[in-house]
């Protein structure tokens, strides 16, 4: 079946402007990622959304960020007023994320948005 | 806070050779813990997933193992190939948002 998709593969953006990047999760998994990879930092956690409960947000770096995921599906990340350090690959990921079986937990990643703020 | 390290932080090998690549976490709480691969300007590629109950699992040349109380995991690669040039990731699973922490990766090169 069809994997994680993410929109735009790449995008250049100037400094100050807003970007939005685009996930398609896995069709019937419950959980969706948020993942940045930059040179200084590695991978790291952004946020996640399981459900209809409310996103852990405990990863964003700053009030610049947020994401919403629009009927449990499709998410988008937008990052506003972009900086130089915005400047890295952001990665999706999804899982079925359901009590009882332990593989579900196992996150798929998209290609990856490779963004770079000028 | 979960920290997870990954040792060498690159390795270059003649084809044919077996090879050994390390990770350690700091809290042994996790749920999982999963290898990618990741080749330039790609996205991640799950290689095997360990659940915290395992002490290793097997695909294909790939073995990895898991010691949850020492906070250790190995991925062994038998006769490695030029085609299993990447990094390779280590990434447990830990927290209530179930996210994954990971390493910094080991760059592998085989050279034919």
């Amino acid at each position: 079946g069809a994997g994680v998709s993410q929109s735009p593969s790449n995008k250049v953006t100037e400094k100050g402007k807003d970007v939005e990047l685009r996930c398609d999760p896995i069709s019937g998994h419950t959980a969706l990622y948020w993942y940045r990879q930059s040179l200084g930092q590695g991978l790291e956690f952004l946020i996640y959304f399981q459900g209809n409960s409310a996103p852990d947000k405990s990863g964003l770096p700053s009030d610049r960020f947020s994401a919403e995921r629009t009927g449990g599906s499709v998410s988008t990340l937008t990052i506003q007023r972009t900086q130089q350090e915005d400047s890295a690959v952001y990665l999706c990921a999804s899982s079925l994320l359901k009590g009882g079986r332990p593989r579900s937990y196992e996150q798929y990643f998209g290609p990856g948005t490779r963004l770079t703020v000028t | 806070k979960q920290e997870v390290t990954q040792i060498p932080a690159a390795l270059s090998v003649p084809e044919g050779e077996n090879l050994v690549l390390n990770c350690s976490f700091t809290d042994s709480a996790i749920y999982n813990l999963q290898w990618f691969r990741q080749d330039p300007g790609k996205g991640l590629t799950s290689l095997l997933l360990i659940q915290s109950s395992q002490r290793e699992q097997t695909s294909g040349r790939l073995n990895a193992s898991l010691d949850k109380s020492s906070g250790r995991s190995t991925l062994y690669i038998a006769a490695s190939q030029p085609g299993d040039s990447a990094t390779y990731l280590c990434a447990v699973l830990t927290g209530s948002a179930r996210q994954l922490t990971f390493g910094s990766g080991t760059q592998l090169t085989v050279l034919p």
